[in-house]
């Protein structure tokens, strides 16, 4: 079965730079798109990367994301950290038979 | 403004059913699918499944086949995710989401089910 797997937990100051991995268990994933999506504690998510690296309107340009096949991975990097930012970080892709799949998140605390 | 509003809290005993609504505004309801995520307390998310809006195909997630249904009432511009049997592991909160090939951009508020005895 296709797994993603994200670290579970970062932490970086305000104003720093974080980067938050997602690695694909096998095949490519760049085969499928990848999404990421922030739940602030007690919120429901919300999208901030669609498509690998698309920002919906409203997402600051400090959220960033990229694929790297070498690695097989995709990544999240958010730039100049506020505090609001802490949050669990998800993302997501579909495997072979379309089926959806998640990582299992990543706690960002901003200290 | 594109708005996905969840039906409330439910309380149900082993074995029973849930069925859960999703009533969307704010855009052409056809034009998009509507996929299933769940949460269980202090656990990543999960995909259930998808439908389209447009013409009733669904994609479930496998785990969850044959105990799961979603449908959708164009008139209503309302989605549904009905889930039988259930088990105590089906307590979470469900959310719905619009879905456009695969991508999801809004979400609802989230509907918490509990499942107790």
């Amino acid at each position: 079965n296709f797994m993603l797997t994200q670290p579970h937990s970062v932490s970086e100051s305000p104003g720093k730079t974080v980067t938050i991995s997602c690695t694909g268990s096998s095949g490519s994933i760049a085969s499928n798109y990848v999404q990421w999506y922030q739940q602030r504690p007690g919120s429901a998510p919300t999208t901030v990367i669609y498509e690998d690296n698309q920002r919906p309107s409203g997402v600051p340009d400090r959220f960033s994301g990229s694929i790297d096949s070498s690695s097989n991975s995709a990544s999240l990097t958010i730039s100049g950290l506020k505090t609001e930012d802490e949050a669990d970080y998800y993302c997501q892709s579909y495997d072979s038979s379309n089926q959806g799949v998640f990582g299992g998140g990543t706690k960002l605390t901003v200290l | 403004q594109v708005q996905l509003v969840q039906s409330g809290a439910e309380v149900k005993k082993p074995g029973a059913s849930v069925k859960v609504s999703c009533k969307a505004s704010g855009y052409t309801f056809t034009s998009y699918g509507i996929s299933w995520v769940r949460q269980a307390p202090g656990q990543g998310l999960e995909w259930m499944g998808w439908i389209s809006a447009y013409n009733g195909n669904t994609n479930y997630a496998q785990k969850l086949q044959g105990r799961v249904t979603m449908t959708t009432d164009t008139s209503t511009s309302t989605a549904y995710m009905e889930l039988r049997s259930l088990r105590s592991d089906d307590t979470a909160v469900y959310y719905c989401a619009r879905d456009s090939l695969g991508i999801i951009d809004y979400w609802g508020q989230g509907t918490l089910v509990t499942v107790s005895s």
